[in-house]
């Protein structure tokens, strides 16, 4: 299948500061999707991008479609202990086609300081 | 109250025997997914099903079967066959497009 490279892995941040993720394909995708998921539960969806360059908000969230299609980036401004969690990016209809499934990075793992 | 329930929230199976993963959704999706994640890993797709009584493998559907009897469910079940079936399990559904929303997971672990 499809891979996506994720980045970082795993961040460590006082409270407060700014949060900035991205994922990477070698492959275009038609939708970026990105996840929140607390241990022991079920993802959920915070912002769905859908064209290449959009730039969309979701509270303290912002997230961008690279213009080549092949790349997404997700901040969270001055962030708050209820951030912490594990954050998937996705993507879906890739142009190599086959199952509409999404295919997902391996997760920024987000651990915030008091 | 919509939403996407799995159940059991935790089972346990001894090896060599099949187990089935429920599934159901109340939200009049057509779309259904089962992923499977690993420790550290991503979501890997097993099965999806776009509409009632089709079904297509995904990228690890191997030791694995499921059904789409009615459009509101969405069983998996997890056979013998599949060497290392102990993993967190995620039901989804989408009503069209790429957007999809999940179940709570079930924890299966081989004994």
């Amino acid at each position: 299948g499809q891979q996506l490279n994720q980045s970082p892995q795993s961040m460590f941040i006082q409270e407060g500061e700014d949060v900035s993720m991205n994922c990477t394909s070698s492959s275009i995708f038609n939708t970026w999707l990105w996840y929140k998921q607390d241990p022991g539960e079920g993802p959920v969806l915070l912002i769905a991008l859908y064209k290449a360059g959009e730039l969309t908000s979701n509270g303290r969230l912002t997230a961008q479609f690279g213009i080549t299609r092949k790349d997404s980036f997700l901040n969270i401004s001055a962030s708050i202990p209820s951030d912490v969690g594990i954050y998937f990016c996705a993507g879906g209809g890739y142009s190599g086609g086959g199952a509409d499934g999404l295919t997902f990075g391996k997760g920024t793992h987000l651990i915030i300081q008091p | 109250d919509g939403g996407i329930t799995q159940s059991p929230k935790y089972l346990f199976r001894k090896e060599g025997q099949n187990v089935t993963l429920s599934c159901e959704q109340n939200l009049n999706h057509d779309a259904m997914y089962w992923y499977r994640q690993d420790p550290g890993q991503g979501l890997r797709l097993i099965y999806y099903s776009q509409i009632v009584n089709d079904f297509q493998k995904g990228d690890i559907a191997e030791g694995y079967s499921v059904s789409r009897e009615k459009k509101e469910s969405f069983p998996l079940t997890v056979t013998s066959a599949q060497k290392n079936p102990t993993a967190f399990y995620l039901c989804a559904s989408s009503p069209q497009g790429y957007e999809q929303f999940f179940g709570p997971g079930t924890r299966l672990t081989v004994l």
